[in-house]
């Protein structure tokens, strides 16, 4: 998962496996989490989003779970392919600030292998 | 058109040559960004446009010069860099209430 440090996290999955990418947090008043696939060569790209109101929010494939109580952040992939292969980013947004800052976390590499 | 398009994909520069960025969106998003991405790192955020205004400058340096023609424009113009500005530039814009940025494919820079 996702931590302070110099080198990139990674994780290294069987292709069919479910994926389990962490994320921790430091700002209570953090209340918009974004999840972001990039991959190399490419800009971020979106995939899920949730509000601090909300524990849990699925999408295709993709499942983000919130947890307040120890501020952390995951998200699981169903049934990983190749092409699920990139780094991903978790993305905070502080209320009480600027809605156009994002905190980003370090990332996490994952690789998918067949 | 449900993307951000940034021009070039590629640019090698020289240090007393100056450039411009393209970020191009046709979405109606109000808020428009530049960001600055170094290899294995996340994107750090450079400059915010809020209604063609520029509401974040985090302190970059003046050889960076953002330009908001319209509200589906940014440009970013480029002058006297040095090598250590090699990185990914990316662009990315978001609708009200600007919690969400969707990004541009970026341009790879290169300063010999």
């Amino acid at each position: 998962g996702e931590s302070v440090g110099l080198h990139l996290p990674t994780l290294s999955v069987q292709e069919g496996d479910n994926s389990i990418i962490n994320c921790a947090y430091s700002n209570s008043a953090s209340d918009y989490f974004i999840w972001y696939k990039q991959e190399s060569g490419k800009g971020p790209q979106f995939i899920i989003d949730i509000r601090s109101n909300m524990d849990k929010r699925q999408g295709q494939r993709v499942t983000v779970l919130l947890n307040k109580t120890v501020k952390h952040l995951s998200l699981q992939i169903a049934a990983t392919q190749p092409g699920d292969s990139a780094v991903y980013f978790c993305a905070e947004n502080r209320s009480g600030g600027s809605n156009y800052k994002l905190t980003f976390g370090k990332g996490t590499l994952l690789t998918v292998n067949p | 058109d449900t993307e951000v398009t940034q021009t070039p994909k590629h640019l090698v520069m020289g240090m007393t040559n100056k450039k411009s960025l393209k970020c191009e969106q046709h979405m109606g998003h109000r808020a428009m960004y530049w960001y600055k991405q170094k290899a294995k790192k996340p994107p750090e955020l450079m400059f915010v446009y809020s209604y063609e205004k520029l509401s974040i400058n985090e302190s970059v340096p003046s050889r960076f010069s953002p330009e908001c023609p319209n509200s589906s424009l940014l440009n970013l113009h480029l002058h006297a860099l040095q090598p250590e500005d090699s990185a990914l530039y990316l662009c990315a814009s978001s609708p009200p209430p600007f919690n969400t940025q969707y990004f541009g494919p970026g341009t790879r820079l290169t300063v010999l």
